[in-house]
Parts: C-alpha cells; structure tokens; sequence
C-alpha cells in the first residue's frame, strides 16, 4: 500500500479482556516497529522486526504483551488481560531495511481506551 | 537523566516569526538525529534527518546538530498556521541485528496564530 496502515483506529475495551491491534507495512519494507504513545508522554519502543523475526523485544512492558508478524507482512500485537495502564496510541512503524539514518513510517496509530 | 530532553512547551508564536526548537541528551552513542511533526490524531511524519554535527536545510526548514555539546535543534522560517502541530526529535544508535530504536523526545507543541 502507499502507506502504513493499521486496524482499527479505535478500540474501547473492558479491562481484563484481549485485544488485536493489526499493522500492514509499506510493501517492501522489512523493517517493522511498534511503539506506544501515553498521553503527554514521548513515544516508547516496544518491538523490532526484521522480516518475521523479532530479534529486539525489549521494550515489551510484561508477558501480557506479544506480537508477530507474517513474512514481510502484517503484525498483529496482541495485550492480553487488558489493565488501565494499557490505554494509549500504539504506534506502527516501517522501513525499507533496518537502517536508522533515515528514519521510518508511521501509521496512524490505534487509539486504545480501557475501562 | 532522561536520554533525550525536549521542553513540551506550548509554544506560541505568530505568523511569519521564526520558530527555534531544540532537544538536548545524554547517550554519546546516538548517530543519527531525526525531526518528526505530529498533527493530532495522526502518526509522527518524518520532517528532517542528520547524521553529522552541522546544518541541514529542507526549503523553510534548518536541522542543527551539535555533537560536543549534544544538543540538536530544528529551526522554522516565515511560519505558518499549517506549521501548527507537536514536533519530536528523536536520535537513535545500532542496537545489533539491524535494530535502530529510535529514543524520542516527549515533543513540543507550537501553535502558529494567524
């Protein structure tokens, strides 16, 4: 696609319930991110792809938190047992290769509200 | 110590003044220095990247990095209404198998008044 995009944009869930936040990259760029944006707060790392493996997820804040990617394609992050803490922008991200001299994609983000 | 420091702001300027933003951090190993410009409700849109300590210049845009002092800057001409929007640095270093997180700055909103 031309850009990055990612599903849906808005999720209001019940605390202690699973969500699915889904990411599709600019075709091509094998380089994923996701980060996450608290409100009034800078953007925080949590994963790295580079194809379909995650060779950096150090930023992943508990085992509530897990995502995958298929080939080159899509990532989902998955939160399960949703907390109130949870509730930010997440924040997908692409580039062409893992290069960091200029900088990625974003999407648009999922606005995440958990109640 | 934070790695990278940025003053939230708001800031308020008018039409046409000259706009100076400005990041500082700690972390020497950073290499390449970004600016990114946020509109509400939208992802971060990549305005200006560095590499080296100096001046790049994109139209009305002038990046400044100065490496000794580890402090970067993004400097807007004749600013507009449209210039309106949270602006972030961000810097980043190799963290091995192809990972370059980039570390950003909590961003400065700047509002442009007609």
């Amino acid at each position: 696609g031309a850009g990055v995009s990612q599903s849906p944009s808005n999720k209001v869930t019940e605390k202690g319930k699973d969500v699915e936040l889904r990411c599709d990259p600019i075709s091509g760029h094998t380089a994923l991110y996701w980060y996450r944006q608290r409100l009034g707060q800078g953007l925080e790392f949590l994963i790295y792809f580079q194809g379909n493996s995650a060779p950096d997820k150090s930023g992943l804040p508990s085992d509530r938190f897990s995502a995958e990617r298929t080939g080159e394609s899509v990532s989902t992050l998955t939160i399960q047992r949703t907390q109130q803490e949870d509730s930010a922008v997440y924040l997908c991200a692409s580039s062409r290769t893992g290069t960091g001299g200029n900088g990625y994609t974003f999407g648009s983000g999922t606005r995440l509200t958990v109640v | 110590q934070k790695e990278v420091e940025q003053d939230p702001g708001p800031l308020s300027v008018p039409e046409g003044a000259i706009v100076s933003l400005n990041c500082t951090y700690s972390n020497s190993a950073f290499q390449y220095f970004m600016w990114y410009r946020q509109y509400s409700r939208k992802g971060p849109e990549l305005l200006m990247y560095t590499y080296s300590s100096g001046n790049k210049e994109d139209g009305r845009f002038t990046a400044q990095v100065d490496k000794s002092s580890k402090y970067i800057s993004l400097f807007i001409r004749d600013s507009q209404p449209s210039d309106s929007a949270t602006y972030l640095c961000a810097m980043s270093a190799s963290r091995g198998a192809g990972s370059y997180q980039l570390t950003f700055g909590k961003g400065t909103k700047l509002s442009v008044i007609p």
